[in-house]
């Protein structure tokens, strides 16, 4: 049982480039979601999805991009990478009758 | 507008004594769950307990508890017999629901470090 699995683990890119952050889950679970953690903030919520082909902005969308045209794969995607970016992502997917969001392992990225 | 409260930015507990992390909520949402999840220095996101605010009972969930006062909105996580593996980050969430959120969001608080001491 893989769960959910983010890619890479650490990445360090610089001002202006485009990063996409990966996450797949083997649970073929309808809603997923983006978060990053920020020291001070907790996690806030980036992206989210209900399905494939539909997804809705959080509260700290600008400046990502998500896709999800399969229901296993929820790629997150920073067009041009900015230092505030800088962060800790998260991916989750939501199962079960409570709607518990389990999350992958994370990752760290760094704008230089 | 949702929010999370946790008022303790750290504590110490000292292994086998019992500790209470404090959560309050605010929503105008009638249903409504909370979650609290822990985050040791490895830094993955572990699903500890959830409460739903039309159960009942407390939730229990081996040696966590949740402490839910639905009246004035707190969902304190007691954690019993600490252990020093539970020295972690701990943060309790809120997910809405009904017109307001069918999406499940969750709401972060911003956590409460805790550090289990021999």
């Amino acid at each position: 049982d893989a769960g959910i699995t983010q890619s890479p683990r650490y990445k360090i890119t610089e001002t202006g480039r485009q990063v996409t952050l990966m996450c797949h889950q083997t649970w073929s679970h309808s809603y997923m979601f983006w978060y990053r953690q920020d020291l001070g903030h907790g996690l806030r919520l980036i992206y989210y999805s209900a399905a494939a082909d539909i997804t809705d902005k959080g509260e700290v969308p600008d400046g990502y991009v998500v896709s999800r045209s399969k229901t296993e794969n929820f790629p997150l995607t920073l067009e041009s990478a900015t230092r505030s970016q800088t962060s800790v992502y998260f991916c989750a997917s939501r199962r079960g009758v409570k709607e518990t969001q389990y999350f992958g392992p994370g990752t760290r990225l760094l704008v230089l | 507008a949702q929010k999370i409260t946790q008022t303790q930015p750290g504590m110490f507990v000292q292994e086998k004594e019992a500790v209470t992390l404090d959560c309050t909520y605010d929503t105008s949402d009638p249903s409504y769950g909370l979650f609290w999840y822990k985050q040791p220095s490895s830094g993955e996101m572990i699903f500890l307990i959830y409460q739903g605010s039309y159960d009942q009972q407390n939730a229990t969930e081996g040696r966590y508890s949740l402490n839910f006062q639905k009246a004035r909105k707190s969902a304190n996580l007691v954690i019993s017999a600490s252990q020093l593996g539970d020295s972690a980050m701990y943060f309790c969430a809120m997910r809405g629901a009904g017109s307001t959120d069918s999406w499940g969001k969750l709401q972060f608080g911003a956590g409460t470090q805790v550090v289990v001491t021999p």
